[in-house]
């Protein structure tokens, strides 16, 4: 079955402070996705980063980077440098590649709120 | 280019109403999804399009809940006789094929 963890509900920083979030997933497949998923008091979910299992290379965008260990099956999110705009829930998500190419439904994480003071 | 819009943005209903909530993909996408968010569940999947094939309703909690995708475009999730543990947020979104999955505002629903 498939199952992702977040283990950390909520989680408090000081304004440029390191903060990393952490998420564990569950799959039999060999082939899925994962997903980080912002979600602002505003209430919509906003995409930040898409890996595949095929490709572990970490990645870094600005303030942001992702490591992903299929070792230890887990993604997690780090952000650099915290501001005060990161104050969010942050999901992590999980995805199987269905028939075809297609993508099918997401398993999410419970989230993570994450609040930066300044 | 537009987002995936949905509307209402609210809706207050009493208990044992019918509500219809909509959903406008992104132009182009043959993939729509629903999911609610709730305080209790987090986020949860409810019904999954895709181009033609019959829908994923794995996650429709009860035969109240159904929903159609009209013209491979906009989608319409129905719930019957509306009770209060349905109050949630309802969340679509639309994707291209193997591609990343965009969400709506999503529409909050409030059950008296």
């Amino acid at each position: 079955a498939q199952k992702v963890t977040q283990a950390q509900t909520e989680i408090s920083v000081v304004e440029k402070e390191d903060v990393t979030l952490d998420c564990v997933y569950e799959t039999r497949d060999t082939t899925y996705y994962l997903f980080w998923y912002k979600q602002p008091p505003s209430g919509e979910l906003v995409f930040l980063i898409r890996r595949n299992s095929f490709d572990e290379q970490n990645e870094i965008s600005g303030r942001y980077s992702w490591n992903f260990q299929k070792s230890t099956s887990s993604f997690n999110f780090t952000i650099t440098a915290s501001q005060v705009v990161d104050s969010a829930v942050y999901f992590c998500a999980l995805s199987e590649a269905r028939r075809g190419s297609t993508l099918g439904r997401l398993y999410f994480g419970r989230g993570t709120q994450l609040t930066v003071w300044p | 280019g537009a987002g995936v819009s949905q509307s209402p943005s609210n809706k207050v209903t009493e208990k044992g109403k019918d509500v219809e909530l909509r959903c406008d993909p992104i132009s182009g996408h043959t993939a729509l999804y629903w999911y609610r968010q709730s305080l209790g569940q987090g986020l949860e999947f409810l019904i999954y399009f895709q181009g033609n094939s019959a829908p994923d309703k794995s996650g429709l909690p009860s035969d109240r809940f159904s929903a159609e995708r009209t013209g491979g475009s906009v989608s319409t999730l129905t719930i019957q006789r509306t009770q209060q543990e349905d109050s949630a947020v309802y969340l679509c979104a639309s994707s291209s094929q193997a591609e990343t999955q965009y969400f709506g505002p999503g529409t909050r629903l409030l059950v008296l």
